[in-house]
Order: structure tokens, then C-alpha cells, then sequence
């Protein structure tokens, strides 16, 4: 299964809404996870599930999808924020990660 | 709270093999699995397979078949990967993860271990 991420990257400023959308090439029902990576970091996890938020993890990150369609929202960008986002499908093996999103500073 | 603990970085000739470790320490695998994710220099993630420690059976990304074998040791609580064959193309940070069977997600994670491969 391919993941497709858009915006490949993009650039904002605190304070601002962000969402990311992942597309999946076959429908993978809720099995859909979101990691956030900083440089040098072993990715965290976010969300999973499509939309269950990991316990620690602040409730500006929220996501939604089903079926082919996910969507990362974090809905006021703190300067802690800026990282490179993935999505990965848990559905069908091998588990896929999409290509990731990098949000940046404005 | 269980953590997970890699061995250290590694330099290989090409053509060699490297066994990197992956400890649960606070803990046990209890029936979760444990994950191979590897991630090249200024790349994405790449998911390279998987262990079932409680079962003991692995399942391996087609791209690696015959080149990867993963282990886990109960009683230590270890779980170990070993990638045979090395070229340049292997150069990555390697992490394990818990392949968490209540969230079915990667939830907790190793530090990674750098793998550089040159002759």
C-alpha cells in the first residue's frame, strides 16, 4: 500500500492552522498513524488510529480519515512544532510510511 | 514506563553483517512486538520487519528477505536484528520500536543506532 503526503513541505508561523493530508492506495480503514520527527530524533508518535490522540501528546494535534483520506490538523502551530511529519498505514504488511511533510518556520 | 535501549553506532565493510540490540528495560515485551524501522541519511522511514517475542515468529519486508533475520530473547528482554550482505545502500539509522498490539501503532521507541558502511 502507497502513502501520498501533501504538502511534501510548507512553511508557517506560530500561531497558525496547519493540516497535512495523507492519501493511502487502497483503503485501510482507521489504521492510520502520525509521527512527528525532529532532527536527530527517533520519531514520536501522535495519533493513532486515524484519530485517537497518544496519551502526552497536546490536544492542538488531531487527526481524521477513513478509508483512503487522513488528515493531521494542528490547529495552532507552537514553536515546538516544527518538525517533519509522517503518516503510516497498519492495515495490510508491510507497514508503509508515507514520505513525510516538513513544517517550517516562516 | 518501558523504554528501549539500542546498542551502539556501527562502521562495516561492505559485504559484512551487523547485529544491532534492542532492550526493554522497565519492562517486558508482554504480547506486543517489536519493529525494525531504518532511515537513511536525509530520508523517510522504512519498515523492515518485525518479531512477535511472545510467539517468536518474525515477518520480514520483501526488499530484506534473506538478508534480514530478527530475534527476540525473553528471558533478557532483547530483541535483535541482524542485516547480512552490507553495500553503501545500508547506511541509515536504525531503530527498533513496541509495535504496540492496543494502540496498532509504533508507540514507544529505541534511540536509533547509526550503521555506516564503508570500505
Amino acid at each position: 500500500i502507497q502513502l501520498t503526503q501533501s504538502p511534501s513541505s510548507l512553511s508557517a508561523s506560530v500561531g497558525d492552522r496547519v493540516t497535512i493530508t495523507c492519501r493511502a492506495s487502497q483503503a485501510i480503514s482507521s489504521y492510520l498513524a502520525w509521527y512527528q520527527q525532529k532532527p536527530g530524533k527517533a520519531p514520536k508518535l501522535l495519533i493513532y488510529d486515524a484519530s485517537t490522540l497518544q496519551s502526552g501528546v497536546p490536544s492542538r494535534f488531531s487527526g481524521s480519515g477513513s478509508g483512503t483520506h487522513f488528515t493531521l490538523t494542528i490547529s495552532s502551530l507552537q514553536p515546538e512544532d516544527f518538525a517533519i511529519y509522517y503518516c503510516q498505514q497498519l492495515n495490510t504488511y508491510p507497514f508503509t510510511f508515507g514520505p513525510g511533510t516538513k513544517v517550517d518556520i516562516k | 514506563q518501558v523504554q528501549l535501549v539500542q546498542s551502539g553506532a556501527e562502521v562495516k565493510k561492505p559485504g559484512s553483517s551487523v547485529n544491532i540490540s534492542c532492550k526493554a528495560s522497565g519492562g517486558t515485551f508482554g504480547s506486543d512486538g517489536v519493529t525494525w524501522v531504518r532511515q537513511a541519511p536525509g530520508q523517510g522511514l522504512e519498515w523492515m520487519g518485525r518479531i512477535i517475542p511472545i510467539l517468536g515468529i518474525p515477518r520480514y519486508e520483501q526488499k530484506f528477505q534473506g538478508r534480514v533475520t530478527i530475534i527476540a530473547d525473553k528471558s533478557t528482554t532483547t530483541a535483535y536484528m541482524e542485516l547480512s550482505s552490507l553495500t553503501s545502500e545500508d547506511t541509515a539509522v536504525y531503530y527498533c520500536a513496541r509495535e504496540s498490539i492496543e494502540r496498532v501503532a509504533f508507540d514507544i521507541w529505541g534511540q536509533g543506532t547509526m550503521v555506516t558502511v564503508s570500505s
